[in-house]
């Protein structure tokens, strides 16, 4: 079972590119590309923005982008906007199902 | 549109048994193409995968609390359930439930509920 590593917290402009990371500390992690990304807003349910590393659900904005290399996944979210602002956690399935321990995005 | 809401509880004793039930619509729950999970965040932390079960009745659970967790399904009800045995106030959180697929958008949670928040206190 893999414990995910993300930063506590990330800030950006209005307009610029923002990166989140999520470190596992498993083999499976590694080899299978099973990383899921989720949004929350306060007071409110989790929203998938990414799966399988990087495909996009249908409805979620192109400017949410997901990559993986090694151990570290990667949220990237290009051209902030206020309404980005929130709670992301990375979750892997590689095994038992492990959230990483969330990053609060501040946009400025 | 599939939708799922929990319900039960919202105050459980400490050393009793909590019991939430998601009752799913707009979809079935026998398709054989999801895991119907729950998942809980206590107030103001992270997320915690609890476990899920499938349509035929097997399930998976998280190895931290799995001698405390019971999974359970009603097809017919369209119904899945959770038991947390011999609460305490670590179990305090906002449980949700989710169906996370097997055959699209697999392994990943793309429906959840809107949460419920569960207190363990006497």
């Amino acid at each position: 079972q893999s414990a995910l590593t993300q930063p506590a917290s990330v800030s950006g402009s209005p307009g610029q590119s923002i990166t989140i990371s999520c470190t596992g500390t498993s083999s499976d992690f590694e080899t299978y590309n099973l990383v899921s990304w989720y949004q929350q807003h306060p007071g409110k349910a989790p929203k998938l923005m990414i799966y399988e590393g990087t495909k996009r659900p249908s409805g979620v904005s192109n400017r949410f982008s997901g990559s993986k290399s090694g151990n570290t996944a990667s949220l990237t979210i290009s051209g902030l906007q206020a309404e980005d602002e929130a709670d992301y956690y990375c979750c892997s399935s590689a095994g038992p199902r492990v959230f990483g321990g969330g990053t609060k995005l501040t946009v400025l | 549109q599939v939708h799922l809401q929990e319900s039960g509880p919202g105050l459980v004793k400490p050393s009793q048994t909590l019991s939430l039930t998601c009752t799913v619509s707009g979809g079935s729950i026998s398709s054989g193409d999801y895991y119907w999970s729950w998942i809980r965040q206590p107030p103001g932390k992270g997320l915690e995968w609890i476990g899920y079960i499938y349509y035929t009745g097997s399930t998976y659970y998280n190895p931290s609390l799995k001698s405390r967790v019971t999974i359970s399904v009603d097809t017919s009800k369209t119904q899945f359930s959770l038991r947390l045995s011999s609460v305490t106030a670590a179990d305090t959180a906002v449980y949700y439930c989710a169906r996370e697929g097997v055959t699209m958008i697999v392994y990943a949670f793309d429906v959840w509920g809107q949460g419920t928040m569960v207190t363990v206190s006497s």
